[in-house]
């Protein structure tokens, strides 16, 4: 089966800085990786995703980007803010076989002032 | 767009009773929704698999019979802890698969805390 490794677990940046959080996967058949931010007592929250078609997808300050060949994706957030401060899980799913993703471990960001 | 609503968002009960939770899509049709349980400081952990009009498929280690599920229609689907024990007491959180946009987009719910004393 699928699995995905997540680095670092934890990320401290000040704000304003970029956030950088990568993802591995072990299935060369997984063509799909949303990445979700979870706040506090809440559920996670699907913030962007990309298809294996397509190496890099921006949204405003958030960016993803995938190399097919490494077997690894990352998240990039740009000019970070304290409201930025949140877990973020990555994923990965083949889609044509398999019904369920496969998630990372988690990255608890901290954004400080 | 792509709004799941869980309820209760938090709940409280003796040990031995059952608890049910909803999950209900809102503005779109579900015939996959999915039931995880997260401990403190851990990722999501896959419960099962809801197939609406039939029966769930159950994670490895899940016991099907003490975590009842249900998906009765396109837009809901039932979670009951039967028995509940206070080692059951976890954030429990479900899923949608947004069958409309035809691909994979899975949006979750906002959680159910329960506690079991």
């Amino acid at each position: 089966g699928e699995n995905v490794e997540q680095h670092p677990s934890t990320l401290s940046v000040q704000e304003g800085d970029s956030a950088v959080i990568k993802c591995t996967y072990s299935d060369s058949a997984s063509n799909y990786f949303p990445w979700y931010k979870q706040e506090l007592g809440k559920g996670p929250q699907l913030i962007i995703d990309i298809r294996s078609n397509v190496g890099e997808k921006k949204d405003q300050r958030i960016a993803v980007t995938l190399n097919k060949t490494a077997k690894h994706f990352s998240l990039h957030i740009t000019e970070t803010q304290p409201e930025d401060s949140a877990v973020y899980f990555c994923a990965a799913v083949d889609t044509g076989t398999a019904s369920k993703l496969t998630f990372g471990t988690g990255t608890r960001l901290q954004v400080t002032l | 767009g792509a709004v799941v609503s869980q309820h209760p968002s938090w709940v409280i009960c003796k040990s031995g009773t059952s608890v049910k939770i909803e999950c209900r899509s809102l503005d779109f049709q579900a015939t996959t929704m999915f039931w995880y349980r997260q401990f403190p400081k851990q990722s999501l952990m896959l419960m099962a698999t809801s197939n609406e009009g039939s029966k769930a498929t159950y994670e490895q280690g899940v016991e099907k019979d003490k975590f009842l599920i249900n998906h009765a229609s396109l837009t809901l689907s039932t979670l009951t802890v039967t028995s509940a024990h206070p080692e059951d007491s976890s954030f429990y959180i479900c899923s949608a698969r947004d069958q409309g946009t035809g691909f994979y987009e899975q949006y979750f719910g906002p959680g159910t805390r329960l506690t079991v004393t």
